[in-house]
C-alpha cells in the first residue's frame, strides 16, 4: 500500500487557465475527499465521493471547481478559469467509511 | 460550524505537558485529531466517538466530552518531534458528513 497519491505536486498556471489535479487513494478506503488549505488554516472541505457517488459539495465551491471519480477509484479536480484567489494547497484524503483520514501530500497551486 | 481550537499557539520546553481544546457548537458525532508537520500532510492521530470516552497513543490522549461538545488532546513529557500543528476535526450528525477542521494550534518544542 503506497498511501494516498496526488499528481502534479505543484502547478504554476496563468489567470484563465483551467488545472485539473489528480489523486489516487487507498485501494481499500471507498471514501474520497478533497480540501483545501491556505496558509496558518485548517484544511478547508470542496467535496467528497463514497465508491464513485459524490455525496456532498461545499456550498462555497465556485461553480468552477468540479470533480469526478469514474469507477470509484481515483479522482480528478477541475478548475476552470483559474483566478488568484484559487492560489492553494489542495489536499486530497481517503477513508474507509467513517475511521481517520489519510492524507496525500498535496497539490500546490500558484495562479498568476 | 467551524470547530474553536484553543489556544492558538504554545511554546513549550521539552518535558513539558500541553493541553489542546476543541469546542463545537453542534452536537458531534465524532472528533479527528490531526497533527502537521510544515510543508507536509496532516497525520491522523485519533479519533473518539460520541458516548464520551478516552484513547491513548503513546504519550498523546485525548477525550471527548459529549455534553459540552468538546474534545480534549493531552500531550506528555513533550519531545521535539512533537512540534507542528494540531487540527481537531469534527463530523456531526449520523456520521456520514465529512470532517470540518479548525484553525489549528501551532505548538513548538524547544531543547
Amino acid at each position: 500500500d503506497t498511501g494516498v497519491s496526488q499528481d502534479p505536486r505543484h502547478k504554476i498556471t496563468k489567470r484563465g487557465q483551467n488545472v485539473t489535479f489528480r489523486c489516487d487513494p487507498i485501494s481499500e478506503h471507498n471514501r474520497l475527499y478533497w480540501y483545501r488549505q491556505t496558509l496558518g488554516q485548517g484544511p478547508e472541505f470542496l467535496t467528497y465521493f463514497q465508491n464513485e457517488a459524490q455525496l456532498e459539495k461545499s456550498r462555497l465551491l465556485s461553480d468552477r471547481f468540479s470533480a469526478e471519480r469514474p469507477k470509484g477509484s481515483f479522482s480528478t479536480l477541475e478548475i476552470q478559469r483559474t483566478e488568484q484567489g484559487d492560489s492553494a494547497m489542495y489536499l486530497c484524503a481517503s477513508s474507509f467509511d467513517i475511521n481517520g483520514y489519510t492524507f496525500g501530500s498535496g497539490t500546490r497551486l500558484t495562479v498568476v | 460550524q467551524q470547530p474553536v481550537q484553543s489556544p492558538q499557539a504554545v511554546i513549550l520546553r521539552e518535558g513539558e505537558d500541553a493541553v489542546i481544546n476543541c469546542s463545537s457548537s453542534k452536537a458531534l458525532y465524532s472528533v479527528h485529531w490531526y497533527r502537521q508537520k510544515h510543508g507536509e500532510a496532516p497525520v491522523f492521530l485519533m479519533i473518539l466517538l460520541k458516548g464520551g470516552e478516552q484513547k491513548g497513543h503513546d504519550k498523546i490522549s485525548a477525550s471527548f466530552n459529549e455534553k459540552k461538545q468538546q474534545s480534549s488532546l493531552y500531550l506528555t513529557a513533550s519531545q521535539l518531534s512533537y512540534s507542528g500543528t494540531y487540527f481537531c476535526g469534527t463530523v456531526v450528525g449520523s456520521g456520514n458528513t465529512p470532517l470540518v477542521f479548525g484553525k489549528g494550534t501551532r505548538l513548538s518544542v524547544i531543547a
